[in-house]
């Protein structure tokens, strides 16, 4: 079955830990995307790529770092300089990033609480 | 003003019911706007999309566009249990197919 994976789905950090998420996709698209949501705030762009070893800083990357070194793959590292991590965050992905509009596809999400 | 305003919800509704959910926003460069579906403590689903102003039906939703008021709508017709979720607007339609989200609207359909 083609589609996105995340993992963990619940992931618990103390503070000042960096923590990962991982994403994978076997869709063949080139564009990947993470968002954060929060309660009442909608889907947040943290980072997107829309090819492999090439990303961009989406609306809220201050305290995220990212890598796409394959193109199946878009790793979230959520260091300790991100104030308020706790957050449900959100891969997706799609044909490409540079059309108008393609559907993204969205993986379940990882959860992620800082004690 | 946010680019993409939403009602904010929570909206309850009894089974049966007509729903009407709907955006504002600001930026006309957007072209394509959409809707996902979103069930609690999951990814967003597509639900519909639509290019331009008019509407399109699937089913019992229709989205509706009118981009000369910079508004968006979908509609529910004969609303059931399962619709309960939260659904989210999305646009996009600059140089780049990134989404600008709602904040999304918690639909409660009650049996």
């Amino acid at each position: 079955d083609g589609g996105i994976t995340q993992s963990p789905k619940y992931l618990f950090r103390k503070e000042g830990q960096n923590v990962t998420l991982s994403c994978e996709q076997n869709l063949n698209h080139d564009a990947m995307y993470w968002y954060r949501q929060d309660p009442g705030q909608g889907l947040r762009l943290i980072y997107y790529s829309q090819i492999v070893n090439d990303f961009q800083k989406g609306d809220i990357a201050e305290g995220y770092s990212v890598s796409r070194e394959k193109k199946e793959s878009f790793p979230l590292t959520v260091t300790s300089a991100q104030k308020n991590p706790t957050a449900f965050y959100l891969c997706a992905s799609s044909i490409d990033g540079q059309t108008l509009y393609n559907e993204q596809f969205f993986g379940p999400g990882t959860r992620l609480t800082v004690l | 003003q946010k680019e993409v305003e939403q009602d904010p919800g929570p909206l309850s509704v009894p089974e049966g019911a007509i729903v009407s959910l709907n955006c504002t926003y600001s930026n006309s460069a957007f072209q394509y706007f959409m809707w996902y579906r979103q069930y609690s403590r999951k990814g967003p689903e597509l639900l519909m999309y639509t290019y331009s102003s008019g509407n399109k039906e699937d089913g019992r939703f229709t989205a509706q566009v009118d981009k000369s008021s910079k508004y968006i709508s979908l509609f529910i017709r004969d609303s059931q249990p399962s619709d309960s979720a939260t659904y989210l607007c999305a646009m996009s339609g600059e140089a780049n197919s990134k989404l600008t989200f709602g904040k999304g609207i918690t639909l409660s359909v009650r049996p």
